[in-house]
């Protein structure tokens, strides 16, 4: 079964800090992304990755950044959180643009 | 642009009952995926069932079938004999010939009733 983990569950920073979310897939999928999820928007794409070192901008790139340093992990980064970053976070992977894309459990982030 | 549009909020549906979540979707794309996701209160995003867009005929996984009318561009959901475990949050989504991202609509919330 493909299993795709991200570090916390719930997280509660304050506004300013510089926030990561990790995300990690052991399928050796090439693709990896990261959404946010808001009450009545769906699920939003803020970044995605193609292959290691490769990122590209989503929907709603703006105050997040990514990395992906190795095939299996992709982290999200809030350089200074704001309160509006407020939202559950969901990495997924997939084997390529072809394929079903996979999900982790969420991370649940609150900005104070 | 893509787009993905679920019009239904919210649905009730009796234990053992079939029940279909509406989806439709726009796009000018040659060809393209369709997918629904079920998100129950844990959280995690279950895929359920896919659509391509030359596929000729529906998809079914198990309780789940896919009523593809590329015509109309919908592409509804169809869960039959519901079970208490079906409620949850789903999501109608739509991937493009050239990209593996996905787009998703505003999600249904299925609620069934013993």
């Amino acid at each position: 079964d493909v299993k795709v983990t991200q570090s916390s569950r719930y997280l509660v920073k304050r506004t300013g800090e510089k926030v990561f979310l990790e995300c990690v897939q052991d399928m050796d999928h090439e693709n990896m992304f990261w959404y946010r999820q808001d009450p009545g928007l769906g699920l939003r794409l803020i970044y995605f990755s193609y292959d290691v070192k490769m990122k590209e901008k989503g929907d709603i790139p703006e105050g997040y950044s990514v990395s992906r340093e190795k095939k299996e992990r992709f982290s999200l980064i809030l350089e200074s959180a704001s309160t509006n970053q407020t939202s559950m976070y969901l990495c997924a992977s997939s084997r390529d643009s072809t394929y079903e894309q996979y999900f982790g459990p969420g991370t649940r982030l609150t900005v104070t | 642009a893509q787009k993905i549009t679920q019009t239904q909020p919210g649905m009730f549906v009796q234990e053992k009952e079939a029940v279909t979540l509406d989806c439709t979707y726009d796009t000018s794309d040659p060809s393209y995926g369709l997918f629904w996701y079920k998100q129950p209160s844990s959280g995690e995003m279950i895929f359920l069932i896919y659509q391509g867009s030359y596929d000729q005929q529906n998809a079914t996984e198990g309780r789940y079938s896919l009523n593809f009318q590329k015509a109309r561009k919908s592409a509804n959901l169809v869960i039959s004999a519901s079970q208490l475990g079906d409620s949850a949050m789903y999501f109608c989504a739509m991937r493009g010939a050239f990209t593996g991202k996905l787009i998703f609509g505003q999600g249904t919330t299925l609620q069934v009733k013993p």
